[in-house]
């Protein structure tokens, strides 16, 4: 079975912390996201990843940034968090154009 | 250009009934069209997918309609069952070679009474 790992399944960070999520794949995929879900908003793109050091913005990706140093780990760094980004975040991967595999979320809370 | 709309927000449905839920879409680039099902706590995952070149799939008691003139796909689930009851998101992908890039509506959180 495919697997996508994230580090944490609930994390509780205070304001101007620096916080990173982590996502591991072992199914080799190229392609790598992080998504947020938001009630009403359904799942926006923050970062997507093609390939091992590259990395293309999403919907969204103002307040964020992302790390992916080898094929099978792709990061998402908020550097300086703030309460707007409570959330869950999603991690995936895929191959181009067919099936997105996803974790099972972070639910991130600001306080 | 890149955004999918969906409807209804929430949806109530008795068993055995039929559900609907309908997604339009404005960039015509997009050629791949998944519906994912998403169960409380867990990732969302994909339920069934279609490409432009048909117009209806169906897998079980599950079918999507596609309509391309229009824009817009729907989700049929035949004889909704209480496990059906879940938030489904639609989504579409852009032909953007090197990268995949789903696009996804809003959610809609349906829920099956017995």
């Amino acid at each position: 079975d495919v697997k996508v790992t994230q580090s944490s399944r609930y994390l509780v960070k205070r304001t101007g912390e620096k916080v990173f999520l982590e996502c591991v794949q072992d199914m080799d995929h190229e392609n790598m996201f992080w998504y947020r879900q938001d009630p009403g908003l359904g799942l926006r793109l923050i970062y997507f990843s093609y390939d091992v050091k590259m990395k293309e913005k999403g919907d969204i990706p103002e307040g964020y940034s992302v790390s992916r140093e080898k094929k099978e780990r792709f990061s998402l760094i908020l550097e300086s968090a703030s309460t707007n980004q409570t959330s869950m975040y999603l991690c995936a991967s895929g191959i181009w154009n067919t099936e997105a595999f996803f974790g099972q979320g972070t639910r991130l809370t600001v306080v | 250009q890149q955004q999918v709309k969906q409807s209804p927000q929430s949806l109530i449905v008795q068993k055995g009934g039929i559900s609907i839920i309908n997604c339009a879409y404005e960039n015509t680039a997009f050629d791949y069209f998944p519906w994912y099902q998403q169960f409380p706590g867990k990732g969302p995952a994909l339920l069934i997918a279609i490409r432009p070149d048909v117009s209806e799939k169906k897998e079980g008691r599950f079918t999507i309609s596609f309509n391309k003139s229009a824009k817009q796909f729907s989700l049929h689930i035949m004889d909704s069952q209480p496990g059906d009851s879940a938030t489904y998101f639609c989504a579409a992908s852009p032909e953007i070679q090197g990268a995949q890039k789903l696009v996804f509506g809003q959610g809609t959180r349906l829920t099956i009474n017995p």
